[in-house]
């Protein structure tokens, strides 16, 4: 069975870190292209970063460029997703998600997590 | 940035009743659409991709049609569990992936 775990959510002030993990399993890891979708509080989703199957490439939308970084242990079937420098407006639920397969679809979502929150507040 | 834009925002439906829920792209995705299904409390779940293409496993009540800026998810006959809020996601831009605002399907 696919499975993807995410752990690492928490409060933390502004300027602060974190780090979110996800454990994946029941799948070829290493096949597959990885993402991070956030969802804050009440409102719609959106995609935060991807990670090609090697990590030799990585996008992340405009509003966490220099302030996260996406990688993954292929190993230990893991990835994980570093913030520093949080705002606020980071405050959601962060969802780990399994690409469906090659091409543009890298770009779809067919096994999530369940989420871990993180608040960003004083 | 291609933007999506889905209406209604909210839809008030009855068991039974065929539900259409439309999402407009900004320009041009071609059929690079997906369509997620979301109940509150949990993960979205994969419905549809490239415009009309079922997830395995999803109900055939479920359909998507369209191409370029204009899609549609149709559910032929809304079931109990069907009421949730529903998002469309373009992934034709390669270097960036968004979703539509979502559609809150709710009980009339």
């Amino acid at each position: 069975e696919v499975q993807v775990v995410e752990s690492g959510g928490g409060l933390v002030q502004p300027g602060g870190s974190l780090r979110l993990s996800c454990a994946a399993s029941g799948f070829t890891f290493r096949s597959y292209w990885m993402t991070w979708v956030r969802q804050a509080p009440g409102k719609g989703l959106e995609w935060v970063a991807n990670i090609k199957q090697d990590g030799s490439e990585k996008y992340y939308v405009d509003s966490v460029k220099g302030r996260f970084t996406i990688s993954r242990d292929n190993a230990k079937n893991s990835l994980s997703l570093q913030m520093n420098s949080l705002r606020a407006e980071d405050t959601a639920m962060y969802y780990c998600a399994r690409g469906r397969g090659g091409g543009a679809s890298v770009g779809v979502y067919d096994y999530w997590g369940q989420g871990t929150l993180v608040t960003v507040s004083s | 940035d291609i933007q999506m834009t889905q209406s209604p925002s909210t839809l008030s439906a009855s068991v039974g009743d065929r539900v259409t829920i439309s999402c407009r792209a900004s320009q041009s995705i071609d059929i690079w659409l997906a369509w997620y299904q979301q109940k509150p409390g949990k993960a979205p779940k994969l419905l549809i991709y490239r415009a009309s293409t079922l997830e395995s496993g999803v109900a055939s009540r479920f359909s998507g049609s369209g191409s370029g800026t204009e899609f549609t998810l149709t559910i032929s006959s809304l079931q109990p569990d069907d009421f949730a809020t529903y998002y469309c996601q373009q992934y034709n831009n390669y270097l960036t992936w968004t979703f539509g605002q979502g559609t809150k399907v709710e009980i009339k």
